[in-house]
């Protein structure tokens, strides 16, 4: 168990919906990120943030947004899904920015668009 | 832009039998290396990082993996692997300042008796 927690662990939904996707850090944690694993694309860095404020963004498409909370749980939107949007979506946290820091996973939310 | 190549997308080993898993990266400054492993419906999880130092870096689950910085590799190894090691292999890169993971694409392991 890494103690980061995500829900829900599956979702089904329809194309042209909207869905939120919830991540708590490990205690102490201040930095999270998002990633998604796709059969096409493999595992691709979405978003991180830090203590709140947006560190770094990735591949993230428009659709796509998140936020990091004053108690540190990060929330992923998703929205006007594709089909193309199924896939596992992963959220990590770490304890260092100054530097590089280990990287600890959730199980992942499996997102499917029917 | 940092990228990770692993060559072999799926490597059958025999239970007991030695095993190296490839990784090469791209990478403009000095590297920091990570090796993650996802089993079956599960989350990544470490099992050993390069950050600096020793290029001969242990971790967990008896996995060890060497950095080479002339040849860009840091390749996995493990010397006789266990049934419960059949799952995938990420390698992946970061940087100082830059801390998103970029992962390779994977190396399934296949474990038989």
């Amino acid at each position: 168990d890494s103690g980061v927690t995500q829900t829900p662990k599956h979702l089904i939904t329809a194309t042209g919906q909207r869905v939120t996707l919830r991540c708590s850090p490990r205690s102490g944690d201040l930095s999270v990120y998002w990633y998604q694993q796709s059969l096409d694309q493999g595992l691709q860095f979405l978003i991180q943030y830090y203590n709140g404020e947006e560190r770094a963004k990735g591949n993230i498409l428009e659709r796509f947004s998140a936020q990091q909370f004053p108690d540190l749980h990060s929330e992923l939107n998703l929205s006007s899904l594709e089909l193309g949007d199924s896939a596992l979506y992963f959220c990590a946290s770490s304890s260092q920015l100054a530097g590089v820091g280990e990287q600890y996973f959730g199980p992942g939310t499996r997102l499917t668009v029917t | 832009a940092q990228s990770v190549t692993q060559p072999d997308i799926h490597i059958t080993v025999s239970e007991g039998a030695s095993l190296e898993l490839r990784c090469n990266y791209s990478y403009g400054a000095t590297p920091y290396l990570f090796w993650y492993v996802q089993s079956p419906g599960q989350g990544l999880q470490l099992l050993l990082k390069y950050f600096s130092g020793d290029t001969l870096v242990q971790g967990i689950k008896g996995f060890e993996a060497e950095f080479k910085r002339s040849q860009s590799s840091f390749n996995l190894r493990k010397p006789s692997v266990h049934w419960s090691d059949a799952a995938e292999y990420f390698c992946a890169v970061a940087g100082f300042g830059n801390e998103k993971l970029t992962f390779g694409t994977g190396t399934r392991l296949t474990i038989i008796p």
